[in-house]
């Protein structure tokens, strides 16, 4: 069964980069067969999609981001490691929100995002 | 970007009661238009794709329905499990976007 789960610093100082991971378990991200996504919900509000990778490192961004984000499949420096991140650069408060990474199917990228981690929340403070 | 607009934005209902809640979009996403249940603290979970496809393990008590540009999801007896907040996302195009939430509440 395909899992999914966020990591990273709960804490990043304004202009700095905000750097997450999200490791998938169950699933390879290399075989192919998902788009993989990074989505965000700031404090009280609704979700925003923010961008997502293909096993190919074909990417595509919400332009509302302007440039800021970089989504990357990590090259593993460990063994077995099956992990994509998410970068967020010259962050500010508006940027506190809680992220989760969660996983479309390729075969129909329409029916939506079915797999997702549980979040984790990041806070934008000097 | 396809704007996105749920209705209402909170209801409050009682276990039981048949409950609907309402998505349009700014444009026609013919019946490109997912719904999501969130909890706090937990995953979102897709409960349904294609405006009226269930998506695997999800009661049959939640349907959808709708094209163009207004969508519902209604669940036909309000279970205990069922208070959550509830998103719909337009797939129309790949710069998807959600609504901004129904949060369903305990009457």
């Amino acid at each position: 069964q395909l899992q999914l789960q966020e990591s990273g610093p709960g804490l990043v100082k304004p202009s700095e980069t905000l750097s997450l991971t999200c490791t998938v378990s169950g699933g390879s991200i290399s075989s192919g067969g998902s788009y993989w996504n990074w989505i965000r919900q700031h404090p009280g509000k609704g979700l925003e999609w923010m961008g997502y990778i293909y096993y190919s490192g074909s990417t595509y961004y919400n332009p509302s981001l302007r440039g800021r984000v970089t989504i990357s499949i990590d090259t593993s420096k460990n063994q077995g490691k099956n992990q994509f991140s998410l970068k967020l650069n010259s962050v500010t408060a508006a940027d506190t929100a809680v992220y989760y990474c969660a996983r479309t199917d390729d075969s129909n990228p329409s029916r939506g995002m079915d797999v997702w981690g549980q979040g984790t929340t990041v806070t934008v403070s000097s | 970007d396809i704007q996105m607009t749920q209705s209402p934005s909170s209801l409050s209902a009682s276990v039981g009661d048949r409950v609907t809640v309402t998505c349009r979009a700014s444009q026609s996403i013919i019946s490109y238009l997912n719904w999501y249940q969130h909890k706090p603290g937990k995953a979102p979970r897709l409960l349904i794709y294609a405006a009226s496809t269930l998506q695997s393990g999800v009661p049959s008590r939640f349907s959808g329905s709708g094209s163009g540009t207004v969508f519902t999801l209604t669940i036909s007896s309000l279970q205990p499990e069922d208070f959550a907040t509830y998103y719909c996302q337009q797939s129309y195009n790949v710069r998807w976007t959600f609504g901004q939430g129904t949060k369903v509440e305990i009457k």
